[in-house]
């Protein structure tokens, strides 16, 4: 079965620690995207990488960080300069073409002690 | 900058027809997608529009018009499974492939 996992589902952290979360896709597709959502909003944009060892910053990407050694992988870490980490992390990919179709994961929910 | 307003919420009764507008303010786009999410769901894409007009796809559909900056998706034939929420979505000219800039949201209520 083809698709995007992310892991893990829900995480609880501490403030002050960073946090990684897993992104990986067996799509075979050249783009990849992490969104974040918070409640009763629309989905922002953090981070995204068109190929390989090419990542660029998105609309709010201050307090996170990624990188793109892999087709198949976009980790995201949310570090202790996010000021308000506790959100619900979307990871994405598409094909390298402009279709306005892009395929998530289910999601990893992150909650700030 | 680009902005796209929805309505926050919406509510229809099974077998009904259901209109979510999507006004946009952006200098150009590429085309108008519409993604489906339920509650702590991952978002489906549900249709995409490059130019102005309808796409048909089973019972919804999606409207473009550029002229008005307007656009819609139309769900006929309501089910109490389409009670999710719908955002339409734009790539700006000029950005990265499906870069996607994500409206509001509305959440429909389908009720029996």
């Amino acid at each position: 079965d083809g698709g995007i996992t992310q892991s893990p589902k829900y995480l609880f952290r501490k403030e002050g620690q960073n946090v990684t979360l897993s992104c990986e896709q067996n799509l075979n597709h050249d783009a990849m995207y992490w969104y974040r959502q918070d409640p009763g909003q629309g989905l922002r944009l953090i981070y995204y990488s068109q190929i390989v060892n090419d990542f660029q910053k998105g609309d709010i990407a201050e307090g996170y960080s990624v990188s793109r050694e892999k087709k198949e992988s976009f980790p995201l870490t949310v570090t202790s300069a996010q000021k308000n980490p506790t959100a619900f992390y979307l990871c994405a990919s598409s094909w390298g073409r402009d279709t306005g179709e892009l395929f998530f994961g289910e999601g990893s929910r992150l909650t700030v002690l | 900058g680009q902005s796209l307003e929805q309505p926050s919420e919406v509510t229809a009764v099974e077998g009904a027809i259901v209109q979510i507008n999507c006004t946009y303010q952006t200098s150009g786009f590429y085309g108008l997608s519409w993604y489906q999410q339920h509650d702590g769901g991952a978002p489906t894409f549900l249709s995409y529009n490059a130019l102005d007009g309808l796409e048909e796809t089973g019972r919804f559909s999606s409207f473009l018009s550029r002229s008005d900056s307007y656009g819609y998706l139309l769900l006929q034939e309501l089910q109490m499974k389409d009670s999710a929420s719908y955002f339409c979505a734009v790539t700006p000219n000029g950005g990265a492939t499906n870069k996607l800039i994500f409206g509001t949201g509305t959440l429909l209520a389908v009720q029996p």
